[in-house]
């Protein structure tokens, strides 16, 4: 069975500051891996996803995430953050072929000027 | 642009109501969710639809049904609310039955039962 485990509940970030979200996968074999973010009031919105390949992976809004299959990970980065960042996180696993995706938890970030 | 929209954004019921809840998309696409969103649990898949009129059951569908008439537009239906079914409610689609299509999510339903 797939599962996602986002271990951080909520994260506090100075404006400006470097930021770094953990995502850690369970899957028997290569998955499918999503970063979604959910502004409030708001739908969730893709950042990036990984399927294969260069395992560093960028995306919109200046995010990054790093696939280590050894660690089971996937965090995602940004090197300095906006007050537009403050919205709850969530990072997603899927099989190579089929529908479902699993989502972690959620991270919540507030950023502070 | 991509839209998925959802009938209310805010929504009271009363238990043992019968509720709708109703999700169109404009994109064309073929598969259509609906997720039940709370905190500290993230999102679970209530019910999935491949096809019109053809669907199958997520991790949590007990106490919801869906409809699938037309190709944009996906119904929930929550038979006799009951309080435990106070939540977000997320409506999403994609183009295709791969995990590793993007889903496109609306804004969400908050519904709260009393």
């Amino acid at each position: 069975a797939q599962s996602v485990t986002q271990p951080d509940i909520h994260i506090t970030v100075s404006e400006g500051a470097s930021l770094e979200l953990r995502c850690n996968y369970s899957y028997g074999a290569t998955p499918y891996l999503f970063w979604y973010v959910q502004s409030p009031g708001q739908g969730l919105q893709l950042l990036l996803k990984y399927f294969s390949g260069d395992t560093l992976v960028q995306g919109i809004k200046g995010f990054e995430a790093e696939f280590k299959r050894s660690q089971s990970s996937f965090n995602l980065r940004k090197p300095s953050v906006h007050w537009s960042d403050a919205a709850e996180y969530f990072c997603a696993v899927g099989p190579p072929v089929g529908y479902k995706l699993s989502f972690g938890a959620g991270t919540t970030v507030t950023v502070r000027a | 642009d991509v839209k998925v929209t959802q009938s209310s954004r805010y929504l009271v019921k009363r238990t043992g109501e019968k509720v709708f809840l109703e999700c169109v998309q404009d994109m064309d696409h073929e598969n259509m969710f609906w997720y039940r969103q709370d905190p500290g649990l993230g999102l679970r898949l209530i019910y999935f639809s491949y096809d019109v009129k053809m669907k199958e059951k997520g991790d949590i569908p007990e106490g919801y049904s869906v409809s699938r008439e037309k190709k944009e537009r996906f119904s929930l239906i929550l038979e006799s609310a009951s309080t435990n079914q106070t939540s977000m409610y997320l409506c999403a689609s994609s183009p295709a039955v791969r995990a590793a299509d993007e889903q496109y999510f609306g804004p969400g339903t908050r519904l709260t039962v009393t």
